[in-house]
């Protein structure tokens, strides 16, 4: 069975500041992790995704993504933080079966101080 | 391209009333999801479809049905509302090639149930 935890509800961060959103998962073989955002009463958009290859993975608005397979962790990294990024943020794993469905972790808000 | 929509974007029901909500995609996408998301919980996959007239159950399918008669739309059913199914649903849609495609997501419809 598959498990994302993102052990943070909330990271606050100052304007300027890098920024980290932690993930960790549990999956059986090879992981497929995406991670998305979630601006106020709007749906998820996709941000960056790891599939295999080199595992610092590059993704939208200047986010990427670090894989660590030793410790099971792929964290959301940037390296000057944006009022405009704070958001919901989602870390999710790809169910490999049937459904090929997104498994989500509970989210984490992140909120950029001026 | 409009992507993923959803009708409605919101929706007030009463204890035992029925509705349906909408779902459409304009990206020839084979794979189409229904998610709720509830506070702290991040999204569960209540029904997927992996192609016109098929559809399965996922995580949380009571009380919902689905259908999937065109390829470009995917509806979800609530025949007898509980307040339990108050939530936000985002349908999704993806292609999917392999088990690496992205899933994208419309912009939610937000149920309260009274």
């Amino acid at each position: 069975a598959q498990s994302v935890a993102q052990p943070e509800d909330q990271v606050n961060v100052a304007e300027g500041n890098p920024l980290t959103v932690k993930c960790t998962y549990s999956v059986s073989g090879n992981p497929y992790l995406f991670w998305y955002v979630q601006y106020p009463n709007r749906g998820l958009q996709f941000l960056l995704k790891y599939i295999t290859g080199d595992n610092l993975v590059k993704g939208s608005y200047g986010f990427e993504a670090e894989f660590n397979k030793s410790q099971t962790s792929f964290h959301l990294k940037k390296p000057s933080a944006l009022v405009s990024d704070s958001a919901l943020y989602f870390c999710a794993v790809r169910v490999l079966t049937g459904a090929n469905n997104l498994f989500f972790g509970t989210g984490t808000r992140l909120t950029v101080i001026p | 391209n409009a992507g993923v929509t959803q009708t409605p974007k919101f929706r007030v029901l009463k204890t035992g009333q029925s509705m349906t909500l909408l779902c459409a995609q304009d990206m020839n996408h084979e794979y189409m999801y229904w998610y709720r998301q509830d506070p702290g919980m991040g999204l569960r996959l209540i029904h997927y479809s992996v192609g016109e007239g098929t559809t399965a159950k996922g995580e949380v399918p009571d009380g919902y049905n689905v259908s999937r008669l065109k390829k470009q739309n995917f509806l979800l059913g609530l025949e007898s509302a509980a307040p339990s199914q108050t939530s936000v649903y985002f349908c999704a849609s993806s292609y999917p090639r392999d088990s690496t495609d992205t899933q994208y997501f419309g912009p939610g419809t937000r149920l309260t149930v009274l």
